[in-house]
């Protein structure tokens, strides 16, 4: 069954550490983002990528780099972890594929993130 | 700039009784508009979807959803409610063919009182 999968499940970080959060999907879709999810905001589009090799700046990229070393992995980083970037993260991935043209996204089950 | 809002942040409904909710959506152009369901610690699932046709689209599990281009809505609805569709719903809606990412509303919170 493909799936979206994520690591760590849980993390707590200190201020100004290295953060990575991985996600792993083996939908074979081309497009990856990540998300955040914090009460009162939904989910906010932090980065997104087209394919192995590139990444975008979604709506809220500030503080956060990804990598997308290939088609099924997608990583999101923070260099200088703070606390204001607790929160849940979802993965998700999706393409544009069909009669209908247009990309459901298929979630993983998300990563909480503490940073004290 | 496209946006979508859900006006409840949480609704409690009787167990058997039926449910609203409500979304409004801002966009310029055809929009793709999605229900997603998040249970208690989990991620996200898609309950259904709509592209341009029949406003009234069915999901999983009961629900239903109907479109509305000159309110600018995209409600859901149940006919009668379970203990288990207690979890937190987004509506979410696509700007553009082809695969762009989500934009959500900050999502309802449905409570099931028995």
């Amino acid at each position: 069954e493909a799936a979206v999968t994520q690591s760590p499940r849980n993390k707590v970080a200190v201020t100004g550490g290295k953060v990575t959060l991985s996600c792993n999907q083996t939908n074979n879709h081309n497009n990856m983002y990540w998300y955040r999810q914090d009460t009162g905001h939904g989910l906010r589009l932090i980065h997104y990528s087209y394919g192995a090799g590139s990444t975008e700046k979604g709506d809220i990229p500030d503080g956060y780099k990804a990598s997308r070393p290939s088609q099924e992995n997608f990583s999101l980083i923070l260099e200088l972890a703070t606390p204001s970037q607790t929160s849940v993260y979802f993965c998700a991935s999706g393409d544009a594929t069909g009669k209908d043209n247009y990309a459901e996204q298929f979630f993983g089950p998300g990563t909480r993130l503490t940073v004290l | 700039a496209q946006s979508v809002t859900q006006p409840d942040a949480r609704v409690t409904v009787s167990e058997g009784a039926s449910l609203q909710l409500r979304c409004k959506y801002s966009y310029f152009g055809t929009p793709y508009l999605f229900w997603y369901v998040q249970y208690p610690r989990q991620g996200l699932q898609l309950l259904l979807k709509y592209y341009p046709g029949d406003p009234v689209v069915q999901g999983v599990n009961g629900f239903e959803a109907e479109f509305s281009k000159s309110n600018s809505s995209f409600h859901l609805r149940k006919a009668s409610v379970h203990w288990s569709d207690w979890a937190v719903y987004f509506c979410a809606v696509t700007p553009y063919q082809g695969g762009r990412a989500l934009i959500f509303g900050t999502g309802t919170t449905v409570s099931v009182s028995p």
